[in-house]
C-alpha cells in the first residue's frame, strides 16, 4: 500500500454517531495532517499533529498518532450531515515541502 | 488577506489544445507547489517552485507539462496538447520564504475537463 493510506475507503453512518478513520504510512514523518474535501470542491485543512504529539483535539475532531505503528486515526464525534465529505491524511515523509496524500475515506452521514 | 487564488475554477479543453492554469499565492508567499488529483484519488505532488526557480519537478510528467513562477505575476501550470487523461483537479499551495511546504495553504483548485 502507498504512503498515507486511509481505511476504510468508505464509511456510512447515521447522524449523531461517531466516525473513525485510520491512516497508515511507511516512512518516518515530521507531521501528519488531515484534510476534508467536499465533492468537487477544494481542500479544507482540519488538523496537523506533529511526530512528538500523541493526541490532538479541535472541536468535534480528535486525532491520534502512533509513530511506533506508523498510524493515525481521525475521530469525528456527534457527526452531522454536513460532515459528509472525503477525508484525506497527508504526511511529509521527512520532507519539508512535499506532502504525500492517501486516497481518502468517503464519509457519508445520513440524516 | 486573500488566500491562494486559482483561476479558472473550471476549464474545458478539447484534445490537442493547451491548458493554462494560474495560481496567485498568498501575500508574502514566495514558494508555490502544484498537486494533481485524478478522479477518486488523493493529491499527487507535481512541482515546487520559488520565484524564477524550479526547485523540484519530480512529479511532473516528462512531456507536455511545464510550470513557471515569474518574478512578477502568478505561477502558471501549462499543459500542451491535452489528452483525456489530463482531466483532473489541479491544486496550488503556497508558503512563506521561511515556512514549510508541508504546512502550506491550498487554493480551491482548477478542474480541467478534456473533451
Amino acid at each position: 500500500s502507498q504512503q498515507g493510506e486511509e481505511d476504510p475507503q468508505a464509511l456510512s453512518i447515521q447522524e449523531g454517531e461517531n466516525a473513525t478513520m485510520n491512516c497508515s504510512y511507511k516512512t518516518s514523518i515530521n507531521n501528519l495532517q488531515w484534510y476534508r474535501q467536499n465533492s468537487g470542491r477544494g481542500l479544507v485543512h482540519l488538523i496537523l499533529i506533529r511526530s512528538n504529539e500523541r493526541e490532538k483535539h479541535s472541536g468535534r475532531l480528535r486525532v491520534t498518532l502512533d509513530t511506533s505503528k506508523k498510524s493515525s486515526s481521525l475521530l469525528i464525534t456527534a457527526s452531522r450531515a454536513a460532515d459528509t465529505a472525503s477525508y484525506f491524511c497527508a504526511t511529509d515523509e521527512g520532507s519539508n515541502y512535499k506532502l504525500t496524500f492517501g486516497k481518502g475515506t468517503l464519509l457519508t452521514v445520513n440524516p | 488577506n486573500a488566500g491562494v487564488m486559482q483561476n479558472p475554477r473550471h476549464l474545458v479543453r478539447r484534445r490537442g489544445q493547451e491548458a493554462r492554469l494560474r495560481c496567485s499565492p498568498m501575500k508574502g508567499h514566495s514558494h508555490v507547489y502544484w498537486y494533481r488529483q485524478l478522479p477518486e484519488e488523493g493529491l499527487k505532488f507535481m512541482v515546487y517552485l520559488q520565484k524564477e526557480n524550479i526547485i523540484d519537478e519530480s512529479g511532473m510528467p516528462k512531456e507536455r507539462f511545464s510550470a513557471e513562477f515569474p518574478k512578477e505575476g502568478p505561477s502558471i501550470l501549462r499543459i500542451q496538447q491535452v489528452v483525456r487523461g489530463d482531466s483532473a483537479a489541479y491544486f496550488c499551495a503556497s508558503s512563506p520564504p521561511d515556512g514549510r511546504g508541508t504546512e502550506a495553504f491550498f487554493g480551491q483548485g482548477t478542474r480541467l475537463t478534456v473533451v
